[in-house]
């Protein structure tokens, strides 16, 4: 089984904080994901990355940075966390495209973070 | 830009009824679709995927069907159970550019179902 991890369910911070959300997937897969979860939102892609070194941005980079220097390692970097960052964290992996057939995703748990 | 819509918003069902929750997206070029559930407080888990060149999907009392052109897919749920209870997310890939398969989420149906 594809097991996606990270490292903190829940995490409370102040603002102005440096924070770091860390992922880890145990499947060798190419590409990682870094969602944040709000109500009436949805999922946004914040970062993703295909390739050790590699990153991405999605759609809402702004306040954010990412790290990727082993390939089943993926963090969000909250340069100075802020109240309009308080949100659920969602990591995900994926194989990317296989002969040609693009490949699920698969999530980890979450981290809610709440900034103060 | 594509975008993806599910209706309704939020469901409340008898147990043992059959159901159908419907997403739609208005880029017809996607790589395929999926329907993810999700706990309260937890992370996605996978149900179907669909490929862009297929119709339907079934795994148990689920299917999910999917046609391209007009740009829906539906997911349907035999005899509902309480255990079905949870947020339901249809998200569509796509391919940006250099990306590796990027999936657009719209933002779910909350199914209640009642003992």
């Amino acid at each position: 089984d594809v097991k996606v991890t990270q490292s903190s369910r829940y995490l409370v911070k102040r603002t102005g904080e440096k924070v770091f959300l860390e992922c880890v997937q145990d499947m060798d897969h190419e590409n990682m994901f870094w969602y944040r979860q709000d109500p009436g939102l949805g999922l946004r892609l914040i970062y993703f990355s295909y390739d050790v070194k590699m990153k991405e941005k999605g759609d809402i980079p702004e306040g954010y940075s990412v790290s990727r220097e082993k390939k089943e390692r993926f963090s969000l970097i909250l340069e100075s966390a802020s109240t309009n960052q308080t949100s659920m964290y969602l990591c995900a992996s994926s194989p990317g495209i296989v002969r040609g057939m693009l490949e699920t995703q698969y999530f980890g748990p979450g981290t809610r973070l709440l900034v103060l | 830009k594509q975008e993806v819509t599910q209706i309704p918003a939020a469901l409340s069902v008898p147990e043992g009824e059959n159901l159908v929750l419907n997403c739609s997206f208005t880029d017809s070029a996607i790589y395929n679709l999926q329907w993810f559930r999700q706990d309260p407080g937890k992370g996605l888990t996978s149900l179907l995927l669909i490929q862009s060149s297929q119709r339907e999907q079934t795994s148990g009392r689920l299917n999910a069907s999917l046609d391209k052109s007009s740009g829906r897919s539906t997911l349907y749920i035999a005899a509902s159970q309480p255990g079905d209870s949870a947020t339901y997310l249809c998200a569509v890939g796509m391919n940006y550019g250099g990306s590796q398969g990027n999936l657009i989420f719209g933002k779910g149906t909350k199914l209640s179902v009642k003992p």
